[in-house]
């Protein structure tokens, strides 16, 4: 299964409201996982399953979506935000792959 | 709290070997699903091997079958990626990371990740 993230990249300031996209080639239910990739550290999950908040995670972040078409929404950007996110799907278990990346960086 | 520590990373020549090792603390490590992920130098994530809680189920990535073994010793919270006929494109960090879900039967979501080890092929 290929994910497909867009944009490549995004720029954006503090405080605004920011979406991602992610595609998957087929259908793959609500099986949809979000990462957040600071430079030089190792990824965070943010949401799993689609929608659920991983705990400790900010409630500015959200995600929908489902079958093949998948949003991550950051309501109120704030500086620690700018990041690389990652999507990835875990319904064709056991082979797990990512989308390339969207890169926040600051208007 | 969970943390998982990776060691065993360094520079190998193309065609040698390296052993790679995840120690786990703070949670019932022989509960859970445990997975490598790799990031090549400047780019994404690619998933590489995957061991089930009970160490009965392993999985490859394509492009490491035959040539990676995942292994686990859970009486010593340890997991192990034993990597062998090394190409340059296997070059990257090395990420363990467990599953979000205790006894998982379809573990897939990455909770708690390492700090990575790197791994440089070149001769």
């Amino acid at each position: 299964i290929q994910m497909t993230q867009s944009p490549s990249s995004l720029s954006a300031s503090v405080g605004d409201r920011v979406t991602f996209t992610c595609r998957a080639s087929q259908s793959i239910d609500s099986y949809l996982n979000w990462y957040q990739q600071k430079p030089g550290k190792a990824p965070k999950l943010l949401i799993y399953d689609a929608s659920s908040l991983q705990t400790g995670v900010p409630s500015r972040f959200s995600g929908s979506g489902s079958g093949t078409d998948f949003t991550l929404t950051i309501s109120g950007l704030q500086p620690e935000d700018f990041a690389t996110y990652y999507c990835q799907q875990s319904y064709s278990t056991p082979w797990y792959t990512f989308g390339q990346g969207t890169k926040l960086e600051s208007k | 709290q969970v943390q998982l520590v990776e060691s065993g990373g360094g520079v190998v020549q193309p065609g040698g070997s390296l052993r790679l090792s995840c120690a786990a603390s703070g949670f019932t490590f022989s509960h859970y699903g445990m997975f490598w992920v790799r990031q090549a130098p400047g780019k994404g994530l690619e998933w590489v091997a995957a061991i089930w809680y009970h160490g009965n189920n392993i999985y490859y990535e394509d492009s490491v079958k035959g040539r990676f073994t995942i292994s686990r010793d859970n009486p010593k919270n340890t997991m192990y990626l034993q990597m062998s006929s090394l190409r340059a494109e296997d070059t990257a960090v090395y990420y363990c990371a467990r599953d979000r879900v205790a006894y998982g039967d379809s573990p897939g979501i990455f909770e708690n990740w390492g700090q990575g080890t790197l791994v440089t092929v070149s001769s």
